[in-house]
């Protein structure tokens, strides 16, 4: 199966800074996707950003991009002038482009955004 | 609002008892998958139905079955509950199976399960 590495369980970052959570995946396959999910205390699951393995380009959604590092196997989100509404739990997801829909998650990095 | 209801929101019950959880899919969407939150954990999946059949499983428990009706709306039970059973269960679902145009969930807002 495959996995997927948080290694900041916390991150803080203060008001209108840039901030930049790290996540790691272990694949063989060479057609995925990789996503960034925000988590805030209501609990709701909201899509931040997603990418195509096969698309070189990194994906950008306003303040939120990606610096997606296939060979490193790497998957990082940075997200630009920090708001207040940032914080959040953070999860990055896999899910395969050929074995189905499941998603396989990170544990998390919990971000604290300070005033 | 994402699209996907899940009721209750909330659940408190006792250990031994049986509760089902339910989700009604987006519209349009064939697949429904189901995951369990522990506390400050990531997400586990239990389950995927796609149009009314089982089509994968993860780390589901024994204890817990679903199913998908013609509706397209899903139910989970879970018996003979247990402390450690206590998580939030999210429903998420998409609109059919691995493709490049789908390749996103919506998720519910999840039922928080207490068991007491």
């Amino acid at each position: 199966a495959q996995t997927v590495t948080q290694s900041q369980p916390e991150m803080s970052v203060q008001e209108a800074e840039t901030v930049t959570l790290s996540c790691t995946y272990d694949t063989s396959e060479s057609d995925y996707y990789l996503f960034w999910y925000k988590q805030p205390p209501s609990r709701q699951m909201i899509l931040v950003i997603r990418q195509e393995a096969y698309k070189q380009q990194n994906a950008t959604e306003n303040r939120f991009s990606v610096n997606f590092q296939k060979a490193a196997k790497s998957f990082s989100l940075k997200i630009s002038d920090s708001q207040l509404g940032d914080a959040a739990m953070y999860f990055c997801a896999y899910r395969s482009g050929n074995t189905g829909n499941q998603f396989y998650f990170g544990t998390g990095t919990s971000l604290t955004v300070i005033p | 609002d994402s699209g996907v209801t899940q009721t209750p929101k909330h659940l408190i019950t006792a250990t031994g008892q049986r509760v089902t959880l339910r989700c009604s899919p987006r519209s349009g969407d064939l697949s429904v998958y189901w995951y369990q939150q522990s506390l400050d954990q990531g997400l586990q999946f239990l389950i995927q139905y796609y149009n009314g059949e089982e089509r994968a499983k993860g780390n589901i428990l024994e204890r817990f079955s679903a199913q998908q009706f013609p509706d397209l709306h899903s139910e989970l039970n879970l018996s003979s509950l247990e402390l450690g059973d206590s998580a939030l269960y999210f429903c998420a679902s998409s609109g059919g199976t691995a493709s490049r145009s789908n390749y996103g969930y919506t998720f519910g807002s999840g039922t928080r399960l207490t068991v007491v």
